[in-house]
């Protein structure tokens, strides 16, 4: 069963639409983030919740925000989305604790239009 | 600061031909070690993890990896590659400090049939 799902899968938006992505998790996990991964490149964090403490990576842009309102859902806000936003996007948890690993979503792709 | 190398961005090797990536990291202390897969058009999928123990580590799909600690690599080994091994591969690491992943910029292997 999955653990960690996120919606939609696919999702197309237009140039400077607020669009909103969701991930959802069964774990109980303390921790959830949010990466970006464009195509070959490796997953780019950009910001995480440890329970519901928001940290946001230096050079995530204010462009991209984050909601938590429980353990086990988290959403990602793209206030403007631009073409260059255009990505997978990947929901994960895990433990914060050593000997534990972190569990995926299968990803939303966005296409900006 | 902490971060991952893999010292090959592309390889392209021909089915049944043994197969070695590489991954090295910088950190002292102890860590957590981590190999994702992610075939074309799909999310990532952890391949094989070290906590502790036994450093040589059977994952799936007939992958192997090997710890050692005085060399600070974690390298990916398959003794005979298929042509569905064609995907790319991210080593990670999540050192004692810091309960997040460290990724590796990822290698992409092609396998020709």
């Amino acid at each position: 069963d999955a653990m960690v799902i996120q919606n939609p899968r696919y999702q197309v938006t237009q140039f400077g639409k607020p669009v909103t992505l969701s991930c959802s998790q069964t774990l109980n996990h303390n921790v959830m983030y949010w990466y970006q991964q464009k195509s070959s490149q490796a997953p780019k964090l950009l910001f995480h919740y440890y329970d519901k403490d928001f940290n946001n990576e230096a050079d995530t842009p204010d462009n991209f925000q984050s909601r938590r309102p429980n353990t086990s859902f988290c959403f990602l806000d793209i206030r403007s989305p631009g073409l260059g936003d255009a990505a997978m996007y990947l929901c994960a948890t895990n433990r914060a604790k050593m000997n534990t690993e972190a569990f995926f979503g299968q990803g939303t792709r966005l296409t900006v239009v | 600061a902490q971060s991952v190398s893999q010292h090959n961005h592309h390889v392209i090797l021909s089915e049944a031909a043994s197969l070695e990536l590489g991954c090295n990291y910088s950190y002292g202390g102890t860590v957590n070690l981590f190999w994702y897969v992610q075939y074309p058009g799909q999310h990532l999928q952890l391949l094989l993890k070290y906590f502790s123990g036994d450093p040589l580590v059977k994952g799936i799909k007939g992958f192997e990896a090997e710890f050692i600690k005085s060399k600070f690599s974690f390298n990916l080994r398959k003794p005979s590659v298929q042509w569905s091994d064609t995907a790319e591969y991210f080593c990670a690491v999540n050192p004692d400090s810091n309960y997040q992943l460290i990724w590796g910029a990822g290698t992409k292997l092609i396998i020709k049939p």
